[in-house]
């Protein structure tokens, strides 16, 4: 079935360097997609979005990238920090409902 | 209150009892969802509520599994005849408006059935 999900189940990065979060998808239909962050014991967090008209989107430290040729987006944090370990999601909205891949766990190492 | 509260936060019952869960949208959002996620897994689509109706409970596992939102604001989904592949954490989200558009989620409710 169609689906959504994430390249790696990990990722380890040192303190201050960037991160990148991939993640692809299967419905060529899509046009909306959400990036959450989760963190132990909580419900997943707003990140930022991107709709299917838009190749890029930035907001504080970070920024997503769309490429709808090869169906693939990815979740870049700069200067990455230790409050940015958690699980990173990438979900695709379909109508009333969002679709969530497995998720990322980021690591930070200081 | 500011965000979404959800009650229990840790729930444990025995196999076949019966258990209801709470949710407590922010104020003023129409739009609920009830989502479950299991240990290492992202959320799955349980339910979706706009208003007083269930919009969309097409992820309903099956007929064990019950959600009201007789108010427009509070929801409880409720479970009977509780398995043990019910555990899980049932997180609630609400959202002002139709479609996702980033939802607020609360903490969730992690569920234990013994």
């Amino acid at each position: 079935g169609e689906s959504v999900g994430l390249h790696l189940p990990t990722l380890s990065v040192q303190e201050g360097d960037n991160s990148i979060i991939n993640c692809a998808y299967s419905n060529s239909a899509s046009d909306y997609f959400i990036w959450y962050k989760q963190e132990s014991g909580k419900g997943p967090q707003f990140i930022i979005d991107i709709r299917s008209n838009m190749d890029k989107r930035q907001g504080q430290r970070v920024t997503v990238l769309l490429n709808k040729t090869v169906k693939h987006l990815s979740l870049q944090i700069a200067a990455t920090q230790p409050g940015d370990s958690a699980v990173y999601f990438c979900a695709e909205n379909r109508g009333f409902k969002t679709i969530f891949g497995a998720g990322t766990r980021l690591f930070v190492k200081a | 209150g500011a965000g979404v509260s959800q009650t229990p936060s840790n729930k444990v019952t025995e196999k076949g009892k019966y258990v209801e869960l709470r949710c407590d949208p922010i104020s003023g959002h129409t739009a609920l969802y009830w989502y479950r996620q299991s240990l290492g897994q992202g959320p799955e689509f349980l339910i979706y509520f706009q208003g007083t109706g269930a919009a969309d409970d097409s992820g309903l596992p099956n007929d064990r599994f019950f959600a009201v939102r007789p108010e427009g604001s509070v929801s409880t989904l409720k479970i009977q005849r509780t398995e043990r592949g019910d555990s899980a954490v049932y997180l609630c989200a609400s959202s002002s408006g139709q479609g996702s558009y980033g939802y607020t989620f609360g903490s969730g409710t992690r569920l234990t059935v013994v």
